[in-house]
């Protein structure tokens, strides 16, 4: 069964700290890593992740693949109020049909 | 465009009854996927389609029914709805795979 981990579960920080949001996979057949963004209302696409070592970059934003140690990282740099979300991260892995399991996301709380 | 679309928004059901929840998008995407959102627990695929004609189970399919009888709909039915069917449901459409979905806005479901 593929299992997607992400830690920690929630976080709160001041504005304009830098945090760190992991992501662990144990999956069949990886083929890509996504992250998320989810304000109370559907997630929004981050960033796609399919080679090791190669940064994603948007803003204040960025992401990073471990394809050997199963790990991705989100880091959100000067963090903003906006930044309060829940941030999700899927795998997309399988067979014929590839699927897409969610970890169960981490809360960010940015207060001013 | 209007994206996905998703009716209704929120909807009160007693054990026993059954309803569908619609979703319809206007992208012309191949891929489209139902999720159901429980509290700390991420989002859990349901059932997905590959293009009109075919679907697919999820990790939860038990309880829900799809079809995909055009490329615009993907309606999902409950047959009997149960408490444990109580969530947020999301539809979201991809033209290949489920990498870069497009979410519909949620419809939120309570059975009593």
């Amino acid at each position: 069964e593929d299992k997607v981990v992400q830690s920690p579960l929630s976080l709160v920080v001041h504005e304009g700290d830098t945090v760190t949001l992991n992501c662990s996979y144990e999956v069949t057949n990886f083929r890509s890593l996504l992250w998320y963004k989810q304000e109370k209302k559907a997630p929004t696409f981050l960033f796609m992740l399919t080679s090791s070592g190669i940064e994603k970059k948007s803003g204040r934003l960025s992401s990073i693949l471990d394809k050997k140690e199963l790990f991705s990282i989100l880091n959100i740099t000067a963090t903003q109020t906006g930044d309060s979300a829940v941030y999700l991260c899927a795998v997309e892995a399988g067979g014929s049909n590839y699927k897409l399991t969610f970890g169960k996301g981490t809360l960010l709380t940015v207060n001013p | 465009n209007a994206g996905v679309t998703q009716t209704p928004k929120f909807q009160v059901l007693k054990t026993g009854q059954s309803m569908t929840l619609q979703c319809a998008q206007d992208m012309n995407h191949e891929y489209m996927s139902w999720y159901r959102q429980d509290p700390g627990m991420g989002l859990r695929l349901i059932h997905y389609s590959v293009g009109a004609g075919i679907t697919d189970q999820g990790e939860v399919p038990n309880g829900y029914n799809v079809s995909r009888s055009t490329t615009e709909d993907f309606p999902l039915r409950l047959l009997s709805a149960a408490p444990s069917q109580t969530s947020v449901y999301f539809c979201a459409s991809s033209y290949s795979g489920f990498r870069t979905q497009y979410f519909g806005p949620g419809t939120r479901l309570l059975v009593l």
